[in-house]
């Protein structure tokens, strides 16, 4: 069956310092991968998608990069945190079939 | 360019009464809709989906929408609300060949004893 696995739970991260996201699928093969952000009541917004390994497409210009090393790992990363950069991120995968599957997210707080 | 736009933030009910939950679409092309809900901490999970195939779509949890086009509409319905129902419900809508879905700000559904 397919999984998806998103790790930390929590972080409290101080600004200034560099963060790493990292999420993982099973189960399946070449999924789409996404990286949304929610921040209070501004509902989800979509950071970045790769539909293969190596290919990333950024939606929104910020303090925040992705990188897919391997095809079922997308990872999340920041040089430098920012304060606005606090928020729920959560990961996601489709398959090509409409429907995306999220994982349990991360909530970061960035001090 | 497509958009949704979920009225009102936050809605109250009733443990047994109707669940309304109101979204609105705009796509340049028959669109994809779907409704999700999360719980507290956690992620998305897919309630239902609207591809086409027929206007009224049952989802999981007793949980049912219709696609309206000439309203652009597909608000999600469920007759009798549960204390478990509590959760933020989030309309999102895809199209053409980029179905990626654009969601909406989400709508907090709280359920009164």
């Amino acid at each position: 069956s397919q999984t998806i696995h998103q790790w930390p739970a929590t972080l409290v991260q101080p600004v200034g310092s560099p963060l790493s996201l990292e999420c993982t699928v099973e189960g399946t093969s070449n999924p789409n991968l996404y990286w949304y952000r929610q921040a209070a009541g501004r509902g989800l917004q979509l950071l970045f998608y790769s539909v293969g390994i190596g290919q990333i497409s950024s939606e929104v210009p910020q303090n925040l990069s992705a990188s897919r090393p391997q095809d079922r790992q997308f990872i999340l990363s920041s040089k430098k945190l920012l304060l606005s950069d606090s928020g729920f991120y959560l990961c996601a995968y489709d398959v090509g079939n409409e429907k995306l599957f999220f994982g349990s997210g991360t909530q970061l707080s960035v001090l | 360019a497509q958009s949704v736009t979920q009225l009102g933030s936050h809605v109250s009910v009733s443990e047994g009464a109707l669940v309304l939950l109101r979204c609105n679409y705009s796509s340049s092309v028959p669109p994809y809709l779907f409704w999700y809900v999360q719980y507290p901490n956690q992620g998305l999970q897919l309630l239902l989906k609207y591809t086409s195939a027929a206007t009224l779509v049952k989802g999981i949890n007793g949980f049912e929408a219709e696609f309206k086009k000439s309203e652009t509409s597909f608000h999600l319905t469920k007759p009798s609300a549960h204390m478990s129902d509590a959760a933020e419900y989030f309309c999102a809508v895809g199209s053409g060949g980029s179905y990626i879905p654009t969601f909406g700000r989400g709508t907090s559904l709280i359920v009164h004893p």
